[in-house]
């Protein structure tokens, strides 16, 4: 079973740049969920994806925006980077949604520094 | 709105002593709560869940947590500290209601002494 790829695992960007971070879910898992990790902090909802649709949305502008792909890989973009953009960017994937408990299993991240 | 509160950023425990990390949350239904733990550099890592079935739950790595609804209390607790626990551990809350999507608390890392 493979499990929850994320790539790049680091990055560096400037302010105002745009960045797309890769996901790739673990093997039978069509949800995808992402993730910001400040530092010090607990990891704050982006987005999730169920089927290639946005199913639910966290208090985000509108220039974080990302896809799911058939085959439920995802990519998460951010526009118009700022430097509190800086953070660790975590994709979980999972089996169903709709009140399902299935836990969520997470990649790695993708560290993301904006100079 | 569901949230979550975790009680001390940082706990220190002696090699082969109990742990206890709190976490209180609240919710306005029956809630799902879970704990993860996160080592350098890493992802989430699931320990235990709890889904309204026993309210002792038994997780990976010897942790176990207890579902208090009168408390709103999910602490977790281990009896003896091995080294390798110290890491950073995180409560997470979800409302049964539409999507799965869990809210996290701020997180506590647990230092593990000699």
């Amino acid at each position: 079973e493979t499990g929850v790829t994320q790539s790049p695992t680091h990055l560096i960007k400037t302010r105002g740049q745009q960045v797309t971070l890769r996901c790739s879910s673990q093997s039978g898992h069509n949800t995808v969920s992402w993730y910001q990790q400040a530092l010090g902090q607990g990891p704050q909802f982006i987005f999730q994806y169920y089927r290639e649709e946005e199913n639910g949305r966290g208090n985000f502008p509108p220039r974080f925006s990302g896809l799911q792909f058939p085959n439920y890989s995802s990519e998460l973009n951010v526009n118009a980077l700022e430097l509190d953009d800086s953070a660790l960017y975590l994709c979980a994937s999972s089996l169903g949604t709709g009140g399902s408990n299935q836990p969520q299993h997470f990649g790695d991240g993708t560290r993301l520094s904006i100079l | 709105a569901q949230s979550v509160t975790q009680l001390g950023s940082h706990v220190s425990v002696s090699e082969g002593a109990l742990v206890l990390l709190r976490c209180n949350y609240s919710s306005s239904v029956p809630p799902y709560l879970f704990w993860y733990v996160q080592y350098p550099n890493q992802g989430l890592q699931l320990l235990l869940k709890y889904t309204s079935a026993a309210t002792l739950v038994k997780g990976i790595n010897g942790f176990e947590a207890e579902f208090k609804k009168s408390e709103t209390s999910f602490h977790l607790t281990k009896p003896s500290a091995h080294m390798s626990d110290a890491a950073e551990y995180f409560c997470a809350v979800s409302d049964f209601k539409g999507s799965y999507i869990p809210t996290f608390g701020r997180g506590t890392s647990l230092i593990v002494h000699p």
